[in-house]
């Protein structure tokens, strides 16, 4: 299995606070993205890692920020919870020409 | 934008039974076509792939083959068993693209003896 961890694997938070997720890999692979996983909608992306510092935005990023300051790790950040980002969030990682490699998944409630 | 479309789900078979999931895909330019399964609680698991048309992905006895002119990537596999019960992700990525996945909206598969 491809070192990817996701912490941490349950979270409830209240409307209003901020979450912090994380995600860390020891494959030392280049891209690392952040989707989420909703009933009828599959896996959209929300944002995305391409190096250190260097991120951008996918289909679903509104309230959403991310930070890459080290290869290894990759955080996902809501401002302010709200109870549409309820959901289940997966990390994944890549490197040119090797498929994608996911998390287990972080089950995030906001009541 | 690129979009995947796959078969509603969910769908009950019979252990031994043909599995046939759907999937069709809008995408400009060529690109790689993939199949992922995630089983009950777990993250998502490549189970086969196609880069090119015409290509053959095949894994765990699942197939599927890339038709570039019906815009197609169905999964298949002959004879399926109850360990086979999950949910499947037909999915695209472009080249040059940094390997960002566009997903369908998934299939559950519940496959009884």
């Amino acid at each position: 299995d491809a070192g990817i961890t996701q912490s941490p694997r349950h979270k409830v938070t209240e409307t209003g606070t901020p979450v912090t997720l994380r995600c860390h890999q020891t494959e030392n692979h280049r891209y690392m993205y952040w989707y989420r996983q909703d009933p009828g909608h599959g896996l959209r992306l929300i944002h995305y890692s391409y190096g250190v510092k260097d991120t951008d935005k996918g289909e679903v990023s509104d309230g959403y920020s991310v930070s890459r300051s080290k290869t290894e790790d990759f955080l996902l950040t809501l401002e302010s919870a709200t109870s549409s980002q309820t959901s289940v969030y997966f990390c994944a990682i890549s490197e040119e020409q090797i498929e994608a490699f996911f998390g287990q998944g972080t089950r995030l409630t906001v009541v | 934008g690129d979009s995947v479309t796959q078969m509603e789900g969910p769908v009950t078979l019979s252990e031994e039974a043909f599995l046939t999931i759907n999937c069709t895909y809008t995408a400009t330019g060529y690109p790689s076509l993939f199949w992922y399964v995630q089983y009950p609680g777990e993250g998502l698991q490549l189970l086969l792939k196609a880069t090119k048309a015409d290509d053959k992905g095949s894994n765990k006895g699942f197939e599927a083959t890339y038709r570039k002119e019906t815009t197609s990537f169905h999964l298949e596999k002959g004879s399926v068993q109850v360990s086979d019960s999950a949910v499947y992700f037909c999915a695209l990525t472009q080249q040059g693209g940094g390997n960002k996945l566009t997903f369908g909206t998934g299939t559950q598969l519940k496959v009884e003896l």
